[in-house]
């Protein structure tokens, strides 16, 4: 079963717009989340990560959002650049769980011109 | 500083070789990881070591995948009688410390077993 999902495939945004990439998760054992962005023949880069006591982090152009009682998170980009046109991964994993990261299958960003 | 290195970057083998997958963690870095990812999905988790311990090691498919970190530096993936649907790209990552902390991965192996 896929315990970390981003149900959207893919996502076209303006540049200077924001882009909003979604993530929902079902173990409720998750206490860390991240996201990572990943271009073509590359490793995921990691960019933001919050912990369960939070709600919010910030960093830079990037905020995660985390909302437990829906285990929805979502990554705000604001404003969107070209550069950003890659494709996101959301991560989860829970302390005792060795610190092994369950991921989504991604979601394609274009940022256009 | 560095980061995470990996090699080779690619490789293509016959079914039934043996392949060995080496990573050079970030220095300093207490936990290392190996993820496999195949087209179209995210990572997917393989094993897991901290130091020279191998703590995790539940997401290998086979016995024919092995992983070692004699020194508690660099790890070394291994798979013995490759079989076609070993391929994919292979990913190490490391972390500073053991929990709640960012991995940093490699830019991954890909491996093409013909």
């Amino acid at each position: 079963d896929q315990q970390v999902k981003q149900n959207s495939p893919s996502l076209s945004v303006q540049e200077g717009r924001i882009s909003i990439l979604n993530c929902d998760y079902t173990n409720s054992m998750f206490d860390y989340f991240l996201w990572y962005k990943k271009y073509p023949a590359e490793g995921p880069t990691f960019l933001i990560s919050i912990s369960s006591i939070k709600d919010k982090n910030e960093d830079g152009r990037f905020t995660v959002f985390l909302n437990k009682s829906a285990k929805h998170l979502s990554l705000h980009i604001v404003p969107s650049q070209p550069g950003d046109s890659a494709v996101y991964f959301c991560a989860a994993s829970f302390t005792g769980g060795g610190n092994k990261l369950t991921f989504g299958t991604g979601t394609q960003l274009k940022v256009e011109l | 500083g560095a980061g995470v290195s990996q090699s080779p970057r690619y490789k293509v083998a016959k079914r039934g070789q043996d392949v060995a997958l080496r990573c050079d963690p970030i220095s300093g870095h207490v936990s290392l990881f190996w993820y496999q990812q195949a087209l179209g999905q995210g990572p997917e988790f393989l094993t897991y070591f901290q130091n020279e311990a191998q703590l995790d090691k539940s997401g290998l498919p086979s016995d024919r995948f092995f992983a070692e970190r004699p020194e508690g530096s660099v790890s070394t993936l291994k798979i013995q009688r490759t079989q076609q649907e070993d391929s994919a790209v292979y990913l190490c990552a490391s972390s500073l410390v053991s929990g709640g902390s960012a991995q940093y991965f490699g830019p991954g192996t890909r491996l093409l077993v013909l």
